[in-house]
């Protein structure tokens, strides 16, 4: 079946450690996408790619790292750096054009501990 | 630059009544719009979209959502609610600065009441 995986589903993270959040795809997109989600504030973008070895900045990516060195793959790491990481975090993917709908993994649920 | 603001962050209504929530746009350019669902602790799953084509957009589960450009809305509705409509719903347009990515709302969560 065609789909985004994300894994783990749950994640603990101790203080001062980086922890990476797998997201892979089969559906042969172009675009990756990697959202931040909290209780009443919806998603926020953290990182894009639309390309296979290129990535951009979202709207919150302070603390956060990406790479694309496939195009099926994206994973995100959380760095130490980012105060505040406890979130529900999506995948999705999409072709890219404006007109067409982002896909979207299960979620990872970090949390600091 | 787009944006989407849903008005009401929680909408309860009984189980048969007529299912309204609300969106609405902020674009200087004609937007494609989107409406998601997501269930508790799961991904979004897309109910429609816009894409310019039909003002009035039929989506699954039963249901629907108009395009109007004069109030800069698009509201879903569906005439009667079901329990399992449960869940947290998400209006997102397209924008793009460089490169296509969805701006979503705040979310309203939806109760269903027996």
């Amino acid at each position: 079946d065609g789909g985004i995986t994300q894994s783990p589903k749950y994640l603990f993270r101790k203080e001062g450690q980086n922890v990476t959040l797998s997201c892979e795809q089969n559906l042969n997109h172009d675009a990756m996408y990697w959202y931040r989600q909290d209780p009443g504030q919806g998603l926020r973008l953290i990182y894009y790619s639309q390309i296979v070895n290129d990535f951009q900045k979202g709207d919150i990516a302070e603390g956060y790292s990406v790479s694309r060195e496939k195009k099926e793959s994206f994973p995100l790491t959380v760095t130490s750096a980012q105060k505040n990481p406890t979130a529900f975090y999506l995948c999705a993917s999409g072709t890219g054009t404006v007109n067409t709908e982002a896909f979207f993994g299960q979620g990872t649920r970090l949390t600091v501990v | 630059a787009q944006s989407v603001t849903q008005l009401g962050s929680h909408v309860s209504v009984s189980e048969g009544a007529l299912v309204l929530l609300r969106c609405n746009y902020s674009s200087s350019v004609p937007p494609y719009l989107f409406w998601y669902v997501q269930y508790p602790n799961q991904g979004l799953q897309l109910l429609l979209k816009y894409t310019s084509a039909a003002t009035l957009v039929k989506g699954i589960n039963g249901f629907e959502a108009e395009f109007k450009k004069s109030e800069t809305s698009f509201h879903l509705t569906k005439p009667s609610a079901h329990m399992s409509d449960a869940a947290e719903y998400f209006c997102a347009v397209s924008r793009i600065q460089g490169a296509q990515k969805l701006v979503f709302g705040q979310g309203t969560r939806l109760t269903i009441n027996p």
